[in-house]
């Protein structure tokens, strides 16, 4: 089944020791999106890719960084994980813009900062 | 900004019943989508139910349905004949075009617990 998979589901680093959470998608979608979603907070768009143009959201913090190497991969990079940073971490798929589409979303990576 | 709320916190209903989860937002759009997506535990996201701005019929989708009320900016879903794999997490999301992508915005969500 054509899918949104994000490894690892879980994941345990140190206070400033950099990060990185992956997505790949088996959808030929065009865009892909990573969201921030706290505990008991709505989930918050950090940036998304249109294919490879990247659009940051004016509030992301600079310690968080992307790549889209290709298609159907692209990577949440963590620079410097702060405690503040635990949240589980959504990486969702849309076909195209201009479709209005809906999102297709991963089961999401949770990270854990000690 | 655009804001979507959803007052309840946490909500229950029996098996069989019904029940309906509130949604309220808040823009200056005049063209925009409304979803409600449901998150079970420990799994992905997924789509229940879309909802066109300009579509005054409220949209359908087999036991879920909207009430949506444009002037009211109000979005709710009911939910009918719930099953216990109903429970999850409901969040209802707002969508807008920026920077020639969408973007949702979501609300907090409804933690729906459905009892045998």
């Amino acid at each position: 089944d054509a899918m949104v998979i994000q490894n690892p589901r879980y994941q345990v680093t140190q206070f400033g020791k950099p990060v990185t959470l992956s997505c790949s998608q088996t959808l030929n979608h065009n865009v892909m999106y990573w969201y921030q979603q706290k505990s008991s907070q709505a989930p918050k768009l950090l940036f998304h890719y249109y294919d490879k143009d990247f659009n940051n959201e004016a509030d992301t913090p600079d310690n968080f960084q992307s790549r889209r190497p290709n298609t159907s991969f692209c990577f949440l990079d963590i620079r410097s994980p702060g405690l503040g940073d635990a949240a589980m971490y959504l990486c969702a798929t849309s076909r195209d813009r201009g479709q209005w589409d809906e999102q297709y979303f991963g089961p999401g990576t949770r990270l854990t900062v000690t | 900004a655009q804001t979507v709320t959803q007052s309840q916190p946490e909500m229950s209903v029996q098996e069989a019943e019904t029940v309906t989860l509130s949604c309220t937002y808040d823009t200056s759009e005049n063209n925009y989508y409304l979803f409600w997506y449901k998150q079970p535990p420990s799994r992905q996201m997924i789509l229940v139910i879309r909802q066109e701005a300009y579509k005054q019929q409220n949209a359908t989708e087999n036991r879920f349905s909207v009430n949506f009320q444009k002037a009211a900016k109000s979005f709710s879903l009911k939910i009918s004949d719930s099953q216990l794999g109903d429970t999850a997490m409901y969040f209802c999301a707002f969508m807008t075009p920026q920077g020639g992508s969408e973007k949702l915005v979501f609300g907090k969500g409804t933690k729906l617990t459905v009892n045998p």
